[in-house]
């Protein structure tokens, strides 16, 4: 079962600043990895396929980077609706699952 | 565009089991593969299992086999997730969601339901 490790727990950034968020995969998923976005009480939005896609709406300060087991979402000019809880995730072909990493909390500084 | 809509909030005691819907619109449920995932308090977001259109089945994690059902009607777009034998744990928010335009991804999800487990 392959398991993913965010960095940091939380990071504390001010608006304008730039974001670096890690996520590492136990072993290789290619470049088979998403992020979500998730603000409270709201459902999970995607980010970011395939490590560096971004998904259908999503403005371009957010950037996915990464392939194999070290992946990196970054938001180039945080905007003060940036503040959330971020996630990233893969699918694995066997066994066949989909796992999330435990987030990390972007709190304004 | 889909949207997902799912039933309201349920309170459920110890040993019970909860029956959760999802209605699809926009498309029908036989174009999608619907997955569910849950989020206890505070906590981060857990897979719980879906339908694999490669292999034509539903596939479930580890930690729920025995205990968790997905089923769908697709004569009203519906799809469930019924979980059994419930504790205190299985207190969270459940979500369905789907890959309707990608792999491997959740590009739509529901606007969850509170499941609260509560003697």
């Amino acid at each position: 079962e392959i398991v993913l490790t965010q960095s940091p727990a939380t990071l504390s950034l001010s608006p304008g600043e730039r974001a670096t968020l890690s996520c590492r995969a136990s072993q290789s998923v290619s470049s088979y990895l998403a992020w979500y976005q998730q603000k409270p009480g709201q459902a999970p939005r995607l980010l970011i396929y395939d490590a560096s896609n971004r998904a259908t709406g999503i403005p371009a300060r957010f950037s996915g980077s990464g392939s194999g087991t070290d992946f990196t979402l970054t938001i180039s000019s945080l905007e003060p609706e940036d503040f959330a809880v971020y996630y990233c995730q893969q699918r694995s072909n066997w066994p066949r699952m989909y796992t999330f990493g435990q987030g990390t909390k972007l709190e304004i500084k | 565009q889909v949207q997902l809509v799912q039933s309201g909030a349920e309170v459920k005691k110890p040993g019970a089991s909860v029956k959760v819907s999802c209605k699809v619109s926009g498309y029908t449920l036989t174009e999608l593969s619907m997955h569910w995932v849950r989020q206890a308090p505070g906590k981060g977001l857990e897979w719980m299992g879906g339908f694999d259109p490669e292999d034509g089945e539903t596939i479930y994690a580890q930690k729920f086999q025995g205990r968790v059902t997905m089923t769908e009607d697709t004569s009203t777009d519906t799809a469930y997730m019924e979980l059994s034998s419930l504790r205190s744990e299985d207190t969270a928010v459940y979500y369905c969601a789907t890959p309707a335009e990608l792999v491997g991804v959740f590009d739509y999800w529901g606007q969850g339901t509170l499941v609260t487990v509560s003697s």
